[in-house]
Formats: structure tokens, C-alpha cells, sequence
């Protein structure tokens, strides 16, 4: 089955772009969406954005000026990118997958903690 | 806050039944059956539990169910067993398009 792992630094500085890689294993990337949700601590999760294989992507309103999720199929990985990051972008990273017929996240990464601080 | 209400916390005893619910609006829950139930263990991979309101994937017990009512999904985990002390959480299609998330629900079996 489908693995994902995220990685990426975990502290991030204010106004700087946060980066964070997506390896996929036991599967190609060249198939299914691919997704990030976020959970800030004490909060709820919260849906960032989604890339096709193709490359098309679909992302969060509320984020969608300062977030790039895209691909590397040469390396079996997505990427997603944000922004002008703040602390109010501190939280617990996650990358899944998408199941779209069904509109379900059906296979997820650990998730990783990403400070954003001075 | 999030987009779906959910208890914060439940408690049941092994062997019992209990009901996690998610409750939403007539844009998301009460408009699709797009409704999906995640079991998380702290520092693990959240794991799909139910989607499409009462469908369970390959592999996961028959004692998860989900129903829906109105602008209401509901989690049933019958026959409790220690292992399903997790976090449970709640997602939905909505009629904007972006899917939103309950705030979780901390399941303790007792």
C-alpha cells in the first residue's frame, strides 16, 4: 500500500516561505490527487490544497495567494510551499492522498510539527 | 473553530457501544454523502475509518459504523476494545468545494 512521509525544516522564520516534501513509496505519483491538510495546535484540521498528476491543482480559498503544491515525479514526491508565513501558519503538516470520486483523504503521512518563529 | 461540531471528549467501557457525532450544516453534511470518519493515534497516521457515510475500507472492523440524519453524521464503535483509543475526527464535502474538518473527538476506553 501507498506510504507518505513528509519532511522539511521545523522552524520556519516570519515572512519567510515554508517547504515541505512529500515522499511517496510503495506507489506512483503518477496517478491519484495529492494533498496537505494542517492541524494548528488546539485547533481543528484544516484543508490546504491538492495537486492532480497532471499538475493541475485546487487550493484553499483562504490560502490560496500564498500556497504552491506541485510535483517531482522523478523523485515520487509533491511539494507544497506558503508564503509570508506567520505565527498563526504553526502547526502539525500532513500529506494524503485524495481519493476524488468519494471526496476522501484516504492514505496519510505521520504528519510534521513546523514552528514558524524568530 | 472548526467547520464541524464534534464532542470533545467520549468514554465508554470495553464491550460497549458509543457514538461519536459531527454535525454540520446544509452546505456540507445535510447537502452530501461525502462524509469520512479518520482514527488517529497520536504521532501516527491518521487512518480512514468510514467513507461515503457508512462504507468501510478494506481491512477495518465491523464494529466502526456510520449513519447519517439530516445535517448529522454519526460514528458508532460497538464491541469497545482498548486499541480504539485514539483520536476520531470527522471530514465533509461542501458546496464550496473545499472539504472541512470536525475538531476532533478523544475516544478513552475506560
Amino acid at each position: 500500500q501507498v506510504q507518505l512521509q513528509e519532511s522539511g525544516p521545523r522552524l520556519v522564520k516570519p515572512s519567510e516561505t515554508l517547504s515541505l516534501t512529500c515522499t511517496v513509496s510503495h506507489g506512483s505519483i503518477s496517478s491519484y490527487y495529492w494533498s496537505w491538510v494542517r492541524q494548528p495546535p488546539g485547533k481543528g484540521l484544516e484543508w490546504i490544497g491538492y495537486v492532480y498528476y497532471s499538475g493541475s491543482t485546487n487550493y484553499n480559498p483562504s490560502l490560496k495567494s500564498r500556497v504552491t503544491i506541485s510535483l517531482d515525479t522523478s523523485k515520487n514526491q509533491f511539494s507544497l510551499k506558503l508564503s509570508s508565513v506567520t505565527a498563526a501558519d504553526t502547526a502539525v503538516y500532513y500529506c494524503a492522498t485524495f481519493w476524488s470520486l468519494l471526496n476522501t483523504f484516504d492514505i496519510w503521512g505521520q504528519g510534521t510539527m513546523v514552528t514558524v518563529s524568530s | 473553530q472548526s467547520a464541524l461540531t464534534q464532542p470533545a471528549s467520549v468514554s465508554g467501557s470495553p464491550g460497549q457501544s458509543i457514538t461519536i457525532s459531527c454535525t454540520g450544516t446544509s452546505s456540507d453534511v445535510g447537502a452530501y454523502n461525502y462524509v469520512s470518519w479518520y482514527q488517529h493515534h497520536p504521532g501516527k497516521a491518521p487512518k480512514l475509518m468510514i467513507y461515503y457515510v457508512s462504507n468501510r475500507p478494506s481491512g477495518v472492523s465491523h464494529r466502526f459504523s456510520g449513519s447519517k440524519s439530516g445535517n448529522t453524521a454519526s460514528l458508532t464503535i460497538s464491541g469497545l476494545q482498548a486499541e480504539d483509543e485514539a483520536d476520531y475526527f470527522c471530514t465533509s464535502y461542501t458546496s464550496s468545494s473545499a472539504p472541512s474538518f470536525g475538531g476532533g473527538t478523544k475516544l478513552t476506553v475506560l
